[in-house]
């Protein structure tokens, strides 16, 4: 079964609004996630590391007030794309690492976001 | 991390075996060469890891060469449902995770 939740999974939202999208593990602790997302038919591009108790690493060139990230817990970290736009409508993705050897990972089953 | 290429894509009978190449020249010595597959409109999926040996596990093999400088995917019974985009990824094991994707291989599994 799925090890990595996200709510919800697709959402529609107006031009202008906040969107939050959230990253579950389940039944393991995460202190470190992994946001990404992904256009249509392009690969996927990771956004940010969210780290449990301390502020979220951003890529480069991702805006930072503009996705804001929150780890709240060793099993929740949430994505929030504010003042949406039409360019921000993508596929978002989580994951979290399966154990010690953080490169293999779980992924969580993605939220599509359309901005209208 | 190394630069991996990969064929853009692939076909694939249903029941034969697929083997998936990718190559990975400026690969470091502490460097391990990982697969991820994503099926369409889902999230990735770990396949499989290994350094410099041959892996394998329930759900495909690796096979390294000895130079290290190319592996190849090799689900052996390919089904339908394999049908999806093969990524590989070279990176430093550790803990900071991060993974970078290429544009991998579509591979299609026909009937």
């Amino acid at each position: 079964g799925a090890v990595v939740s996200q709510h919800p999974s697709r959402v529609i939202c107006k031009s202008g609004t906040s969107v939050k999208i959230e990253c579950r593990s389940l039944d393991f602790q995460a202190t470190t996630m992994f946001w990404y997302r992904q256009f249509p038919k392009q690969s996927l591009m990771l956004m940010a590391t969210s780290n449990e108790g301390s502020k979220a690493t951003y890529e480069q060139g991702v805006e930072k007030d503009k996705f804001l990230i929150n780890h709240a817990s060793l099993t929740l970290s949430t994505l929030t794309v504010t003042s949406a736009h039409p360019e921000d409508s993508s596929f978002y993705i989580c994951s979290a690492p399966r154990d010690t050897q953080a490169k293999t990972q779980y992924f969580g089953p993605g939220t599509r976001l359309l901005v209208l | 991390d190394a630069k991996t290429t990969q064929p853009t894509s692939m076909d694939c009978a249903e029941g034969r075996a697929a083997n998936l190449p990718c190559n990975h020249s400026t690969i470091s010595g502490n460097e391990y060469v990982y697969w991820y597959r994503q099926i369409h409109s889902q999230g990735p999926q770990y396949i499989i890891h290994g350094l410099k040996n041959n892996e394998t596990n329930e759900m495909a093999s690796l096979i390294i060469t000895e130079d290290r400088k190319s592996s190849t995917l090799i689900l052996p019974h390919a089904t339908l449902r394999d049908t999806a985009v093969y990524y590989c990824i070279v990176s430093h094991a550790g803990n900071t995770g991060k993974l970078i994707f290429g544009q991998g291989t579509t591979l299609q599994v026909k009937p």
